[in-house]
């Protein structure tokens, strides 16, 4: 399973850091993704991580704000989220890809909330 | 970005009905195609992948159709714990991008 932690409530322009932990299966072998929520609306993919974190990807709307990470020795998946704005506000999932080159994504945390908001 | 278009938004139906639900890909992504499932304060559930196969542990009351652009998904008799909202999504050229959702209420 997944379980996210780490949301909040935070301030236009401050920073969150989220974490995923992994347990029950090794993270380690598997691309990681984030999704968002925001409240009321579909899914957002957010940023992807390849197996190893020597690849990054992420969605036009957060490049040069949010860092995705992951420290394998510890089964966990990060995303340091910078500059927040209000448009942030949502639920944020981590999810593992179901196959290695496929954005299929069948196990998911059970989200943590981001309120940005002064 | 691939935009994915579903339709109907939202429907009511009643249990037992059968229920299909279209999304609509804005151009072909071959059979690259998954449906997802979400309940209320809770994560979505992978149901079906590469558009007709149905993830394991899900019941064979769901079932997925279609390639190119047009797909389908269908619930053969709807169960009382059906009542969700679905997603489609494109897994074909990154990033992958979700259909809005189709809410599935109780009549």
């Amino acid at each position: 399973q997944l379980v996210e932690s780490g949301g909040g409530l935070v301030q236009p322009g401050g920073s969150l850091r989220l974490s995923c932990a992994a347990s029950g299966f090794t993270s380690s072998s598997y691309v990681m993704t984030w999704v968002r929520q925001a409240p009321g609306k579909g899914l957002e993919w957010v940023s992807t991580i390849t197996a190893s974190g020597a690849s990054t990807y992420y969605a036009d709307s957060v490049k040069g704000r949010f860092t995705i990470s992951r420290d394998n020795s510890k089964n966990t998946l990060y995303l340091q989220m910078n500059s927040l704005r209000a448009e942030d506000s949502a639920i944020y999932y981590c999810a593992k890809r179901f196959t290695s080159n496929l954005d299929t994504f069948d196990v998911w945390g059970q989200g943590t909330m981001v309120t940005v908001s002064s | 970005d691939i935009q994915m278009t579903q339709s109907p938004s939202s429907l009511s139906a009643s249990v037992g009905d059968r229920v299909t639900i279209t999304c609509r890909a804005g151009q072909s992504i071959s059979t690259y195609l998954n449906w997802y499932q979400q309940k209320p304060g809770k994560a979505p559930k992978l149901l079906i992948y590469a558009a007709s196969s149905l993830q394991s542990g899900v019941p064979s009351r769901f079932s997925g159709s279609g390639s190119g652009t047009d797909f389908t998904l269908t619930i053969s008799s709807l169960l009382p714990e059906d009542f969700a909202t679905y997603y489609c999504q494109q897994s074909y050229i990154p990033p992958p991008t979700f259909g809005q959702g189709t809410k599935v209420e109780i009549k």
